[in-house]
């Protein structure tokens, strides 16, 4: 089967940098995507990580080791508008799974 | 082009009757999949529809089920509702389906069982 872990709440201040750790137990893996969504919102596509290393993305950044079944998401100069619910999923064959999410509150 | 749409987006419905919600993928897109999220939880994946054909599913009771018609667009029913049944169901479309690192998502449909 297939297993994620992320954090459930992150909170961090305007302007900071903030990361989201993922971590995964999965077969047949091909990638890990990120999705954000905003309460009440649907999810949206943010990033996706098919090989080992860094992908940017303005100020949006996700990471991927395979040999560490580990990922994460990097945010930089947090914006009041970054405040949302941040899911990684694991694309498998024929497949995604998503992990439970993390919320983030931004703070003036 | 048009996004995911998914009716009615909100439904209030009472124990033990059957519901019926509608997706209509981005145009092209003969993927649909169905997911149930509630308040602090991931999104549970229910089923996958490509091309008519239910693909994949999720551990879900056989209450939940669905179709896709010729035009892509897709229902899921749920009968015999129960309250645990509350929650967001959401609809994501693709091109390649469950293993397409980005998938559109609709609004979804809040439904509430009283």
């Amino acid at each position: 089967g297939q297993s994620l872990e992320q954090p459930s709440e992150v909170t961090a201040v305007e302007g900071a940098i903030v990361q989201i750790n993922c971590t995964y137990q999965t077969s047949g893996f091909y990638g890990l995507s990120w999705y954000q969504q905003h309460d009440g919102g649907a999810p949206t596509f943010l990033s996706y990580n098919g090989l080992d290393g860094l992908e940017e993305t303005g100020r949006f950044s996700s990471f991927l080791s395979r040999s560490d079944s580990y990922g994460y998401l990097l945010l930089q100069e947090l914006q009041m508008k970054d405040s949302a619910s941040y899911f990684c999923a694991v694309i498998g064959a024929g497949k995604s799974t998503f992990g439970d999410g993390t919320t983030l509150t931004v703070k003036p | 082009k048009a996004g995911v749409t998914q009716t009615p987006r909100y439904l209030i419905k009472t124990r033990g009757q059957q519901v019926t919600l509608s997706c209509s993928p981005i145009s092209g897109h003969r993927s649909v999949s169905w997911y149930q999220q509630t308040p602090g939880q991931g999104l549970q994946f229910l089923f996958e529809y490509f091309s008519e054909t239910q693909r994949n599913k999720g551990n879900f009771p056989g209450r939940f089920s669905g179709r896709q018609f010729s035009n892509s667009r897709s229902e899921m029913n749920v009968s015999t509702l129960e309250l645990g049944d509350s929650a967001l169901y959401l609809c994501a479309s693709s091109s390649r389906g469950q293993d397409s690192y980005e998938q559109y998502f609709g609004p979804g449909t809040r439904l509430t069982v009283t």
